[in-house]
């Protein structure tokens, strides 16, 4: 059974203050990660999905690495508009030609200006 | 990015009524789309994927009869949760996919069961 950690359940930051949230993952024939982000009464909005150990994206003061066992979203200075709940996925063969998702339940970021 | 839209955004009812949620893809043909539910502080849980022209495959513990499930074209999928009961209550949001690319995910449904 596939199984997302991430860490840690929430994030008090000062703006500008850079830090890190982790995705720890088991998952049997890893089909990519995924970052999402949610914002409260809103569906998740994709961030990134990686899909080898060592690579990595960026988008805008974001950073998503991948380990094997492992996936990090980096924060470099961060603003109080980047206040969510960031959420980590792995992707997995279900079957009948299926790809599902299996969700953590996210880093609740709250950036204080 | 991709567009998914889903209606109603909140719904209260009394128990007992039945609820229909609609899932959209806007601007691209999902040949999959997914039903999840999220309770407080909980992660996405998934109820049941749904490809195109086929029956839904429902995961361990939901209840098919429940909770009806039709894809009848690539942009729209519907969710009927039969017979509402409060504990039916929580948020259900909707993804879809074309396998070219992630799953993108409407903004949710708030049920309210009262």
């Amino acid at each position: 059974e596939d199984q997302v950690t991430q860490s840690p359940e929430a994030l008090r930051l000062q703006e500008g203050e850079s830090s890190s949230l982790n995705c720890s993952y088991t998952v049997s024939g890893l089909r990519g990660l995924f970052w999402y982000r949610q914002d409260p009464g809103k569906g998740p909005e994709f961030l990134f999905t990686l899909y080898s150990a060592g690579e990595e994206k960026e988008k805008e003061r974001l950073k998503a690495t991948l380990t094997k066992k492992e996936s990090f979203l980096h924060i470099t200075a961060p603003k109080p508009e980047d206040s969510a709940t960031y959420l980590c996925a792995v992707q997995s063969y279900s079957g009948a030609g299926s790809y599902q998702l299996t969700f953590g339940k996210g880093t609740k970021l709250s950036v204080i200006p | 990015g991709a567009v998914v839209s889903q209606h109603p955004s909140w719904v209260i009812c009394k128990s007992g009524t039945s609820v229909k949620i609609e899932c959209r893809s806007l601007d691209f043909q999902a040949t999959t789309m997914f039903w999840y539910r999220q309770f407080p502080k909980q992660s996405l849980m998934l109820m049941a994927t749904s490809n195109e022209g086929s029956k839904a495959t429902y995961e361990q513990g939901v209840e098919k009869d429940k909770f009806l499930i039709n894809h009848a074209s690539l942009t729209l999928s519907t969710l009927t949760v039969t017979s509402a009961h409060p504990e039916d209550s929580s948020f259900y949001i909707c993804s879809a996919t074309d396998r070219n690319q992630p799953q993108h995910f409407g903004d949710g449904t708030r049920l309210s069961i009262l």
